[in-house]
């Protein structure tokens, strides 16, 4: 069955950008879904970042569009997420997750904002 | 945006009993995608149910869930030690999703 792995820096600076990768394996990123960015803060409820399509179609939350970059490498089996001008408030536990009737998420990154 | 609220906010019961959890929209979701999830402290959610009420791979009959358009209700039959925890519905069938604010299913 389809798994995924996120990977990146657990620790960023105030002002920093924010970079993640979710590595896809037992199934192809080319298949007919959509793949999310969705992350928690420490003590607080879940919260949706964007999804991509392989055609690189995106679709992002409004409330962090304007920061937020996720991008589709199909030759490694991988997408990816870029938040930019991070602060505190973007310390979370980031995951990603296979959007489909029965959703696959990856088990979690912790990333850290701080200098 | 859709809105879901989830009710109650906490649920105090005992091993054994029946826990009704509820999860509002503030407009028509597909139930094809409404999902519910359990989550531990230090643990990624775990899929519960998704399309509103297929059980996922692995998880007891004891979870149910049921509703359409705006209500929707995870049920779960008599509680077991290991099901205390907090529990969050969500829409991914309009952007952009959204999740309820969780409910936690504490020991009395």
């Amino acid at each position: 069955q389809v798994q995924l792995q996120e990977s990146g820096p657990g620790l960023v600076k105030p002002s920093g950008t924010l970079s993640l990768t979710c590595a896809v394996s037992g199934g192809s990123i080319s298949s007919n879904n959509w793949w999310s960015w969705v992350r928690q803060p420490p003590g607080k409820g879940l919260e949706w970042i964007g999804e991509i399509y392989h055609s690189g179609s995106t679709n992002y939350n409004p409330s962090l569009k304007s920061r937020v970059t996720i991008s589709i490498d199909r030759s490694k089996n991988q997408f990816s997420l870029k938040l930019s001008s991070v602060t505190a408030a973007d310390t979370a536990v980031y995951y990603c997750v296979r959007d489909d009737p029965r959703p696959t998420w990856g088990q979690g990154t912790r990333v850290t904002v701080s200098s | 945006e859709i809105v879901l609220t989830q009710s109650p906010g906490t649920l105090s019961l005992s091993p054994g009993e029946r826990a009704t959890l509820s999860c509002r929209a503030s407009q028509s979701v597909s139930s094809t995608y409404l999902a519910w999830y359990q989550q531990k402290p230090g643990q990624a959610p775990r899929l519960l149910i998704y399309a509103a009420s297929s059980r996922a791979t692995g998880i007891p009959d004891r979870f149910s869930g049921s509703g359409s358009g705006t209500d929707f209700t995870l049920t779960i039959s008599r509680l077991e030690p290991e099901d205390f925890a907090v529990y969050y519905c969500q829409q991914f069938g309009s952007s952009p999703w959204t999740f309820g604010q969780g409910t936690k299913v504490e020991i009395k």
